[in-house]
């Protein structure tokens, strides 16, 4: 069965600290997510990586870093948290486009992280 | 900018009535996907289309694609209380490295 789990379910931090948030998938996807989920806002991509090393920005990466050292591992950075940086925060896997026929893009995802800054 | 757009963002109805949710892309997309997220839950893929015009159905649920594959729609007919959640379109464009564009979400609850 699929797995993608990300490091704590709910977080809270203060103000200025970094943040580190972490999802592992044991699919041996090469693309891999983070979203942001806000009500009313629905799911904003921050980051995604397609190869180890390798990452794009999305729609909202003020703020965010990530970290891709392995393949199975990304990690969500918030180098000093802010209270409009609460929110929850979804990790996503899939497989890559290329060579595969367009049936197999689906994303999964983990189930996330409610982070909290106060 | 929003690049796909889904209405309504909620919709109230009551246990046996229909309901539809609408999504549209300002440019062509190579597939659309549909996600359901349950309250408290994380989104779960339900199905994608990839063809022009494509309908398929998943028991109560149908799902098309626009002959310009720039619209899509969900309907679920005689909506049961199951059916509470949230529901995403999502598509692939052609050269975006796999990421998904994602619509807001249509907020679904349903009276019994």
């Amino acid at each position: 069965d699929v797995k993608v789990t990300q490091s704590s379910r709910y977080l809270v931090k203060r103000t200025g600290e970094k943040v580190f948030l972490e999802c592992v998938q044991d699919m041996d996807h090469e693309n891999m997510f983070w979203y942001r989920q806000d009500p009313g806002l629905g799911l904003r991509l921050i980051y995604f990586s397609y190869d180890v090393k390798m990452k794009e920005k999305g729609d909202i990466p003020e703020g965010y870093s990530v970290s891709r050292e392995k393949k199975e591992r990304f990690s969500l950075i918030l180098e000093s948290a802010s209270t409009n940086q609460t929110s929850m925060y979804l990790c996503a896997s899939s497989l890559d486009l290329a060579g595969l026929d367009s049936s197999s893009y689906e994303q999964y995802f983990g189930p996330g992280t409610r982070l909290t800054v106060t | 900018g929003q690049q796909v757009m889904q209405i309504p963002q909620y919709q109230h109805v009551q246990e046996g009535e229909d309901f539809t949710t609408y999504c549209n892309s300002s440019t062509t997309l190579s597939n659309i996907q549909w996600y359901k997220q349950r309250p408290g839950g994380h989104p779960v893929f339900l199905i994608q289309l990839v063809k022009s015009g494509e309908v398929k159905k998943q028991k109560r649920l149908t799902f098309q694609f626009g002959e310009a594959k720039k619209n899509s729609s969900l309907h679920i007919t005689a909506t049961q209380t199951t059916d509470v959640g949230t529901y995403f379109c999502a598509g692939h464009r052609g050269s975006t490295l796999g990421r998904l564009y994602f619509g807001r979400g249509t907020q679904l609850t349903v009276w019994p």
